[in-house]
Order: structure tokens, then sequence, then C-alpha cells
């Protein structure tokens, strides 16, 4: 079974600091990676994604990839409270591309 | 503007009552994707299709059933047979390509009372 791991959180951090979310995921052949915001009651929404090694910056986001290791992370500099939510990490795998879910990180920024 | 619509956003179902979501997308995708979240969990695959007129089970399929007689429309039905229905629906589509992620629907939630 394929499988995307991600600590559940919740994670706490103060506003201003950088937050940082991990996942790994099981299947060595996945190629494309993402990371989905999700706010309470409401559908995830596509913040990053990234399919080579190394980092990709995009504002305050920086996904970083290293396939050597089956890691994946997203940094959240200058975190703020709107940043409150939960961080899908979903990673392609199988023949047919599907994207497999973990289960999420709660970040809750404090002011 | 391009998108998936998601209807009803909230649905009741009485025990033993077949029940169906709507999901139509307007972004000419080829892919559209059923997923079902319940609280804390992460989001687990219904069904899924990747053309017209074929779709494959996902993880969880037992007690559900779709369709996809159209390119724009892949609707979900929730039979009697699901002994858990309530939860967060979610449909997503992909335009049949690897290194794109899926675009969301706002949700369905049912509700078993």
């Amino acid at each position: 079974q394929k499988e995307v791991e991600q600590n559940s959180g919740p994670l706490s951090v103060p506003e201003g600091a950088i937050a940082s979310l991990n996942c790994t995921y099981s299947d060595r052949g996945s190629q494309s990676f993402f990371w989905y915001r999700q706010y309470s009651g409401k559908s995830p929404e596509l913040i990053m994604s990234i399919y080579s090694n190394g980092d990709k910056e995009d504002g305050r986001f920086t996904a970083q990839l290293n396939k050597a290791s089956q890691y994946v992370s997203l940094l959240i500099r200058d975190s703020q409270p709107s940043d409150s939510a939960t961080y899908l990490c979903a990673v392609n795998s199988g023949s047919q591309g599907n994207l497999i879910f973990g289960k999420g990180t709660k970040l809750s920024v404090k002011p | 503007d391009g998108g998936i619509t998601q209807s009803p956003k909230y649905l009741f179902r009485k025990e033993g009552q077949n029940v169906t979501l709507s999901c139509e997308q307007n972004l000419n995708h080829d892919a559209m994707y059923w997923y079902r979240q319940d609280p804390g969990q992460g989001l687990r695959l219904i069904y899924y299709s990747q053309i017209v007129n074929d779709f494959q089970k996902g993880d969880i399929a037992e007690g559900y059933s779709v369709s996809r007689e159209k390119k724009e429309s892949f609707p979900l039905t929730v039979t009697s047979a699901q002994k858990n229905p309530t939860a967060f629906y979610l449909c997503a589509s992909n335009p049949r390509a690897t290194h794109y992620g899926y675009t969301f629907g706002s949700g369905t939630r049912l509700t078993v009372v």
C-alpha cells in the first residue's frame, strides 16, 4: 500500500516565525508532489507543486524535495494568523498517476 | 470563470435512502475524482474516471456508484449499502497529466438523520 505520512500536529508557531511542515512518501516512482491548504470546513486549495530535487520558492512559501530520502517539506516564512489551516501533502503514484494524500498537519499561528 | 461546482452544499439522508451528489466542471479536464473526508482524516478515494464512459473503483468504493456520461459531469450516488455515509465529499478534476495537481469543488457535507 503506497503511503504518504505527515505529522498530524497541531503545529503552533508565533506570528512572524517560520513554519516547517514535513511529509514522507513510500513510492520511489513518484514524480509530482503537491501541497494543499485546507481551511476548516472548506475544500483543499493547491498552493505549491514541485517536481525536481531542491527548493522552489513562491512568495512566503518554499517547497523542498529530496527524492533520495523520499521527503517533501513546506516552509512558510513570516507566518500569519491567516496561515492557520491544515496542510495536505499529495504525491502522484501508480500507473494512472492518481494523487495519494497524507492526513494533513494542522498549523496554528498565534498572534 | 472555470471551475468545479458541487451541489448541494449540505445534504441530509434518511436511513435506507439513496442520494446523488452532483459534480460539474467547465475546465475541459479529462479526469474526475470523488473523495471522502472524515474528521481528522485524510482524503480517501471513492471512484475516479479518466475518460467518458469509463471509471474505476478507488480504495473505498463499496456502497457508492458513479456514472460518466458527459465529460463535464461525474455524479456520485451514495446507496443504502453504505453504512456510515456521514462525511464531507469532495469532487476534483485534472487534465489527465501527472504534472498537474487536482482542482477541487467546494464539497458536499452529507449527514444521515
